[in-house]
């Protein structure tokens, strides 16, 4: 089974500023989905940004980027110009695509703290 | 689109109490999960149904039943209620096509038992 691992609890960021969030994966599969998603206090999940494991380019969604190296089985999440409502926990996920039934595989989250 | 709705929102039981979380969406997805969260921890996949008549067991079922008679509700029930049941469940649901498979969740329903 695939594990995903989000090494850092908490990250803190001045607003305005940058922030990388880590995720990195175990699999033995070469084709894969992998997703970033928000959890502010409203505890609402919420689609971040999505990365396909056969595209190269990595996925960018407004302020919001990836970096995805597949050898590495490295998934960051960057956050620039970090605003307060960027303040949540985020959760990197993963997709098997030969699992038929579409499940998420989830890591522990990472806290994200903004200051003004 | 109200997308994914969970009722109630938050909930005390007693052990031992039963009771059923419900869950609704309105995008016709074929795909509906339930997850829970416990602190500070990821969400853990507890049942999942790929249509109506048509679920499976997940990472976490014990203590916990499911039926799909239609499309769009995904009831979760709890059996005699225990304090390791504490925690937030959430509801997604999804297609599982290629371009397509962004689950998507709803509110969450906090339940703690005591």
């Amino acid at each position: 089974a695939q594990t995903v691992t989000q090494s850092q609890p908490e990250m803190s960021v001045q607003e305005a500023e940058t922030v990388t969030l880590s995720c990195t994966y175990d699999t033995s599969e070469s084709d894969y989905y992998l997703f970033w998603y928000k959890q502010p206090p409203s505890r609402q999940m919420i689609l971040v940004i999505r990365q396909e494991a056969y595209k190269q380019q990595n996925a960018t969604e407004n302020r919001f980027s990836v970096n995805f190296q597949k050898a590495a089985k490295s998934f960051s999440l960057k956050i620039s110009d970090s605003q307060l409502g960027d303040a949540a926990m985020y959760f990197c996920a993963y997709r098997s695509p030969t699992d038929s039934w579409g499940k998420l595989q989830f890591g522990a989250g990472t806290q994200v703290v903004v200051t003004p | 689109n109200a997308g994914v709705t969970q009722t109630p929102k938050f909930r005390i039981l007693k052990i031992g109490q039963s009771m059923t979380l419900q869950c609704t969406q309105d995008m016709n997805h074929n795909y509906m999960y339930w997850y829970r969260q416990d602190p500070g921890m990821g969400l853990k996949l507890i049942y999942y149904s790929v249509g109506a008549g048509i679920t499976d067991k997940g990472e976490v079922p014990n203590g916990y039943n499911v039926s799909r008679s239609t499309t769009e509700d995904f009831p979760l029930r709890l059996e005699l209620a225990a304090p390791s049941q504490t925690s937030v469940y959430f509801c997604a649901s999804s297609y599982v096509a290629p371009g397509r498979e962004t689950q998507y969740f709803g509110p969450g329903t906090r339940l703690l038992v005591l």
